[in-house]
């Protein structure tokens, strides 16, 4: 896996909003994917690991999704909240120890 | 255990000076990566360590970047005649064997080479 590319970069929704972010990666190859939520100052912190084509997981107000035959992952996040403003990265794996981060989508939620 | 942690949390250093992190990550885990993480960019992988054995140097670290795992427990990452462009955030995570075991991260040590 050469190159993991997340979309937007950066995005600001109001307090209740629902919002939607991706990652992109390379189908060929591909072993597993976690999403991270990393808040400022804080740790970076795991949200989901995915594996299989069509997995869906959940925490809270949070899902992902995701597709390996046309590889991109969607993460939602259904009324957004203030506290739910950090970045958001992905990171995929092609079945070694080594993980390759896109670049994070920056969200901030307006109160 | 709390969890993996990184010390110090904030570096400022002249250029040209050496600086040595520490990264104790959780105790039963025998993988431990370096990255580093510049605005606006994803972390990039550095270094991992399996136990004691350092497995994979990246080609973005040069010669004045050195990593250690001695005991297979707690790792250091020292920079030498630090430049500029070293400036960034060292992130350092953990986790148990397997492929889709989750990492687990430091909260960094944020670096500024003046």
């Amino acid at each position: 896996i050469l190159n993991v590319e997340q979309s937007p970069q950066s995005l600001h929704v109001q307090e209740g909003d629902s919002t939607n972010f991706t990652c992109s990666f390379p189908s060929s190859n591909f072993y597993a994917l976690h999403w991270y939520r990393w808040e400022t100052a804080k740790s970076p912190e795991a949200l989901f690991v995915m594996t299989l084509n069509g997995d869906e997981k959940k925490k809270g107000r949070i899902s992902a999704t995701l597709n390996t035959k046309e590889g991109y992952s969607y993460l939602y996040i259904k009324g957004s909240q203030p506290e739910d403003s950090a970045t958001y990265l992905c990171a995929c794996n092609s079945g070694t120890y080594k993980y390759i981060f896109g670049t994070g989508t920056r969200l901030k939620v307006l109160a | 255990d709390t969890g993996v942690s990184q010390d110090p949390r904030h570096k400022i250093t002249k250029r040209g000076q050496n600086v040595t992190f520490r990264c104790d990550p959780i105790s039963e885990h025998n993988r431990l990566y370096w990255y580093r993480q510049t605005l606006g960019q994803g972390p990039e992988f550095l270094t991992y360590f399996q136990n004691e054995a350092q497995l994979e140097k990246s080609r973005l670290l040069s010669d004045r970047f050195s990593a250690e795992r001695p005991k297979g427990s707690f790792s250091t990452l020292e920079i030498q005649r630090t430049e500029q462009g070293d400036s960034a955030m060292y992130l350092c995570a953990s986790s148990s064997p397997g492929v889709v075991n989750e990492q687990f991260f430091g909260p960094g040590t944020r670096l500024t080479v003046l």
